[in-house]
């Protein structure tokens, strides 16, 4: 049973459009949350964690989260064809140590 | 960054066989993960480690083993592979995120 279920499973977004990304927790003690980008091929790199209830913005990227349902957001603007990749949701219990639990993933392609 | 070495990078195995898929760390983090990817699971745990002597199950632990001699080395044993074990390994080191190698693609056949 996955505990960390994201949507869409794909995603096909016009270049200069906007990519909105969903992940939802099923384990009510999980309290961190990352976003990781793996592009075909490559390992995945950390993109964005967040932690507390409310929203995060880093360059183009944003990521919401609410911590009473456990759904975290990334949104992606302007999005280009350098952002098409996997992107993994990760939530855990602990800041630094235990299990790290990801999601199945995103498929994110950009249409130039 | 956290440099972290997998090894071999592809691997053939046969049926029956032992494999050892290996994995160098030289940050000095404690905490060390081994995941398997396969196309719409995302990543799932197998073992991971909280330092030198300690191993601990993840999700899907079932038909592997781990082994953590050092504090830079963490082995994930597969002593009877199966065509099911096919997959893309990847090995991690954790502090705070997640430091990921390369990857391992094994192919059982």
């Amino acid at each position: 049973q996955q505990k960390v279920q994201q949507s869409p499973e794909s995603l096909i977004v016009p270049e200069g459009g906007m990519a909105s990304l969903n992940c939802t927790s099923s384990d009510r003690n999980v309290d961190y949350f990352w976003w990781y980008r793996q592009h075909s091929g490559k390992s995945p790199k950390m993109l964005m964690s967040i932690f507390s209830n409310g929203e995060k913005e880093e360059g183009r990227f944003t990521v919401h989260l609410n911590k009473a349902s456990l759904h975290t957001s990334l949104h992606i603007r302007d999005s280009q064809p350098s952002d098409s990749a996997l992107y993994l949701c990760a939530a855990s219990r602990n800041y630094n140590q235990g299990k790290l639990i990801f999601g199945q993933g995103t498929k994110l392609s950009i249409k130039p | 960054e956290a440099a972290v070495t997998q090894s071999p990078r592809n691997k053939v195995a046969v049926t029956g066989g032992k494999v050892t898929l290996s994995c160098n760390q030289t940050n000095n983090h404690n905490n060390m993960y081994w995941y398997r990817q396969d196309t719409g699971h995302g990543l799932r745990l197998i073992h991971y480690s909280y330092g030198a002597g300690s191993t601990e199950k993840g999700d899907i632990p079932d038909g592997y083993k781990a082994s953590r001699p050092s504090q830079e080395n963490f082995s994930l044993i597969l002593e009877l592979a199966t065509p099911s074990q096919t997959s893309v390994y990847f090995c991690a080191t954790r502090e705070n995120t997640l430091y990921f190698g390369a990857g391992t693609r094994l192919s059982v056949l």
